[in-house]
């Protein structure tokens, strides 16, 4: 069954801890994003990798960082950099860059709470 | 630079009756327009896009949506809703004539369909 997988789906973090979140594809898809979804705020865009071992910054990458080692995984991780964590969390992935004009698919969420 | 607006927070209707969510969108070149829909605590659903072709576009859920290129419009609508259309709604937007290829969203618009 192919898809995007996040996990975990809740997650708790301490103040001044770093957390990792999970993003794995099995779609074969080239293109991952990670976006973080406040209320009234929309979708933004944090990391986005194009390309295995490359990545760009989002609007708002400050206090974020990503690795792409493999094509189907795509982790985030939240530092302790980042002031205002708590947020839903949302995975997306899209086949090559070239086809712009195809949909991505997304993830079900994580959604992280700072305590 | 490119951005959506989605002018609404809320749209109200009854059941049976039409349903139209508003998208304006800016972009340097030619757009890719996408509208998505987004159930509480999950990911987003991939509802139509816009590539190029009929301003009239067709997708899931007997959704639909016109491409306005003069008013940079892409209204989605629905003849009669349902109740379960009752969601939140997002329009997004990518920039062919860019490097970017990570899709740009709106704020989302709330549908609340009433019995």
């Amino acid at each position: 069954d192919g898809g995007i997988t996040q996990s975990p789906k809740y997650l708790f973090r301490k103040e001044g801890q770093n957390v990792t979140l999970s993003c794995e594809q099995n779609l074969n898809h080239d293109a991952m994003y990670w976006y973080r979804q406040d209320p009234g705020q929309g979708l933004r865009l944090i990391y986005y990798s194009q390309i295995v071992n490359d990545f760009q910054k989002g609007d708002i990458a400050e206090g974020y960082s990503v690795s792409r080692e493999k094509k189907e995984s795509f982790p985030l991780t939240v530092t302790s950099a980042q002031k205002n964590p708590t947020a839903f969390y949302l995975c997306a992935s899209s086949m090559a860059p070239n086809r712009a004009n195809t949909e991505a698919f997304f993830g079900q969420g994580t959604r992280l709470t700072v305590v | 630079a490119q951005s959506v607006a989605q002018p609404e927070d809320q749209v109200n209707v009854a059941e049976g009756n039409p349903l139209t969510v508003k998208c304006t969108y800016s972009v340097s070149g030619n757009p890719y327009l996408f509208w998505y829909v987004q159930y509480p605590n999950r990911g987003l659903q991939f509802l139509l896009k816009y590539i190029t072709g009929d301003n009239l576009v067709k997708g899931s859920y007997g959704f639909e949506a016109e491409f306005n290129k003069s008013q940079t419009s892409f209204h989605l609508k629905k003849p009669s809703a349902l109740v379960s259309d009752s969601a939140l709604y997002f329009c997004a937007v990518r920039d062919m004539d860019t490097g970017r290829r990570a899709l740009t969203f709106g704020s989302g618009t709330r549908l609340q369909v009433q019995p």
